[in-house]
């Protein structure tokens, strides 16, 4: 079957300018991650959605990293007043609601570029 | 917090040798502890995982993981490594108190020679 995706691929942008990624998590996965892949800080938790239950954003960097999800599918990453900083691969994974030994299935990511 | 070491950046293996790349975790409670590969330009690739039961994981493409608790280990092993083998590995813990959430190491490159 289908496996998750993101879109775009790649996104270069301003410093100042807002982004937004998506992504589709593999059809019935309840439980949706993002992590942010960059040189200096290796793979990093950012947010995770479960379900209809309140997200647990203990990884998100700063208060201009918000993300949500709509009908318990779709997700977006929102990074608003971009940073050269922000500049990494962020990747996004989804899985079945059974808990923590669950597999994470992981998106192509998304390669963005703050220039 | 838990935490996730893997002590070598890069390790180099001739194909056909058998390949270890290492991996020790730090996490209250028990540990759910993954493997996952990734090739240049491309996501993470799910290889194998521990949960319980037999300390021995197999997983894809001929590799297989040992959990070890007393020395907080969980090495990556394939028995002949092969050129396409190369990559990037990353193993992962989740559980104890930290939530669903995946704790990487650091990763270490692979590299295969002919």
């Amino acid at each position: 079957g289908a496996g998750v995706s993101q879109s775009p691929s790649n996104k270069v942008t301003e410093k100042g300018k807002d982004v937004e990624l998506r992504c589709d998590p593999i059809s019935g996965h309840t439980a949706l991650y993002w992590y942010r892949q960059s040189l200096g800080q290796g793979l990093e938790f950012l947010i995770y959605f479960q379900g209809n239950s309140a997200p647990d954003k203990s990884g998100l960097p700063s208060d201009r990293f918000s993300a949500e999800r709509t009908g318990g599918s779709v997700s977006t990453l929102t990074i608003q007043r971009t940073q050269q900083e922000d500049s990494a691969v962020y990747l996004c994974a989804s899985s079945q609601p059974l808990g923590r030994q669950e597999t994470q299935y992981f998106g192509p990511g998304t390669r963005l570029l703050v220039l | 917090a838990q935490s996730v070491a893997q002590p070598e950046d890069q390790v180099n293996v001739a194909e056909g040798n058998p390949l270890t790349v290492k991996c020790t975790y730090s996490v209250s409670g028990n540990p759910y502890l993954f493997w996952y590969v990734q090739y240049p330009n491309r996501g993470l690739q799910f290889l194998l995982k521990y949960i319980t039961g037999d300390n021995l994981v197999k997983g894809s493409y001929g590799f297989e993981a040992e959990f070890n608790k007393s020395q907080t280990s969980f090495h990556l092993k394939k028995p002949s490594a092969l050129v396409s083998d190369s990559a990037l590995y990353f193993c992962a813990v989740s559980g104890g108190n930290a939530g669903n959430m995946l704790t990487f190491g650091g990763g270490t490159r692979l590299m295969v020679k002919p």
